[in-house]
């Protein structure tokens, strides 16, 4: 089946420093999302990229979607302690009906 | 902005027992999904469901598992004999109509069979 993997799994930085995770799949994906779970929290949605290269921002942080349309990535600029939380990329199949979750990669910031 | 409803945030039972996990979706959203998340873990997904029926189930969601949509606001995940390794924070969530949409996850309930 339908496999996505995300690096890297963990990532410390400091505060003012840039992030950025990759995501790819196993298989050509009809769109991919990006969610945040903040510790103790539940996925929330932060982006859909549909398009082959498509390149989204929102604020500080830049969304891709490759050519193939089998990778990803989130780079966020300057990071902030706001942004910790683990990173998640999640491949659609093409009904859209089910979202295959990558490993998430868990961002921790030092002020 | 509105929320998907979990119930009840944590429940804790016997290996054996039966569990009814509860969720009202947001009103307007016509697809409606069970995940989980063991521990640490990557977000698995369970189970879709669209017109009143299942539309997608992972090998996760065996015939242990079953899905009811019982009246026009709740969304239950039922699982009949429960596992020790049943044990995770399932999140329910659903979506508008249209393969565009980003899903809108409950806060989840935390599931420990002992």
């Amino acid at each position: 089946g339908q496999q996505v993997m995300q690096i890297p799994q963990y990532q410390h930085v400091q505060e003012g420093e840039d992030f950025t995770t990759y995501c790819n799949s196993s298989t050509t994906l009809s769109n991919i999302q990006w969610y945040k779970q903040r510790p103790g929290g539940h996925p929330v949605f932060l982006i859909q990229l549909v398009k082959s290269g498509e390149v989204k921002k929102q604020k500080r942080l830049t969304f891709q979607f490759g050519e193939a349309k089998k990778n990803s990535s989130l780079h966020i600029t300057a990071t902030q302690t706001t942004d910790v939380g683990t990173y998640f990329c999640a491949g659609a199949n093409n009904a859209g009906n089910m979202l295959t979750f990558g490993g998430g990669t868990r961002l921790m910031v030092k002020p | 902005e509105p929320e998907v409803t979990q119930t009840p945030s944590h429940q804790v039972t016997q290996m054996g027992q039966e569990v009814i996990l509860r969720c009202v979706p947001i009103s307007n959203h016509l697809y409606f999904y069970w995940y989980r998340q063991i521990l640490g873990q990557k977000v698995e997904f369970l189970v879709s469901f669209y017109n009143n029926e299942i539309s997608e189930k992972s090998e996760i969601f065996d015939d242990q598992f079953s899905v009811e949509r019982p009246d026009g606001s709740n969304f239950t995940l039922k699982i009949r004999s429960t596992k020790l390794e049943d044990s995770a924070m399932y999140f329910c969530a659903s979506r508008k109509l249209g393969p565009s949409m980003g899903y809108t996850f409950g806060s989840g309930t935390r599931l420990t069979v002992v």
